[in-house]
């Protein structure tokens, strides 16, 4: 079993929809939940990053950590064509800030 | 600002070759880290170095090495290269390494092994 888990997708959805990410994991020590989006032949680029549980937002993008479930979800509020492209999330722990990500869920936004 | 710059953008080898990777880290970032991205899959932790010296390492055979300058630029060296090394080759540089430090990412050198 992978420590972080993560749906490749692809998920399609219309343009102006609210779009949900998610992750789960399995090791209690991930303190540091990231994450970041790639587009095509480029690196990734950091989105959101959250400590511990709770929420965050930040513009159009919301990032929630359940710890109790080892969850954490990326919203997309009215979500743009722009928005294409894979997320990955990334997680990391007090003792070891390397970080272990996802697989990456493909994401398209339909016109 | 200039972000993280890596070189090449593309390169193609064959099997046994070495291979050198180089990246430059944002202006004021002491710490440089590489990832390997396999098609399909979230990037793998090969090595963080950290003031020159090296800080952490992933699950890589001995093929693998790095270093970082003075400058605090990095290479990446690959030793007798096998086609499972085809892949997405990233880096990434943060301020230091204590304590959570968000790591900004290069666009990466695609390696190509045939």
């Amino acid at each position: 079993q992978k420590e972080v888990e993560q749906d490749p997708g692809p998920l399609s959805v219309p343009e102006g929809a609210i779009v949900s990410l998610n992750c789960t994991y399995s090791n209690s020590a991930f303190q540091y939940f990231m994450w970041y989006r790639q587009y095509s032949r480029k690196g990734p680029e950091l989105l959101m990053y959250t400590y511990s549980s709770g929420n965050k937002e930040d513009g159009r993008f919301t990032a929630q950590v359940d710890k109790s479930s080892k969850y954490i979800s990326l919203f997309i509020r009215d979500s743009q064509p722009s928005d294409s492209a894979t997320y990955l999330c990334a997680m990391s722990s007090d003792s070891n800030y390397q970080l272990i990500w996802g697989a990456g869920t493909k994401l398209i936004i339909k016109p | 600002d200039a972000g993280v710059t890596q070189s090449p953008t593309h390169l193609i080898k064959t099997r046994g070759q070495h291979v050198t990777l180089r990246c430059s880290p944002i202006s004021g970032h002491k710490s440089v880290s590489w990832y390997q991205q396999v098609l399909g899959q979230g990037p793998q932790f090969i090595f963080q170095y950290y003031e020159k010296e090296e800080r952490g390492r992933g699950n890589f055979p001995d093929r693998f090495s790095a270093r970082q300058f003075p400058n605090y630029s990095s290479e990446l060296n690959v030793n007798a290269l096998l086609l499972g090394d085809s892949a997405l080759y990233l880096c990434a540089s943060s301020l230091r390494n204590t304590g959570y430090q968000p790591q900004h990412f290069g666009d990466g050198t695609r390696l190509s092994i045939l």
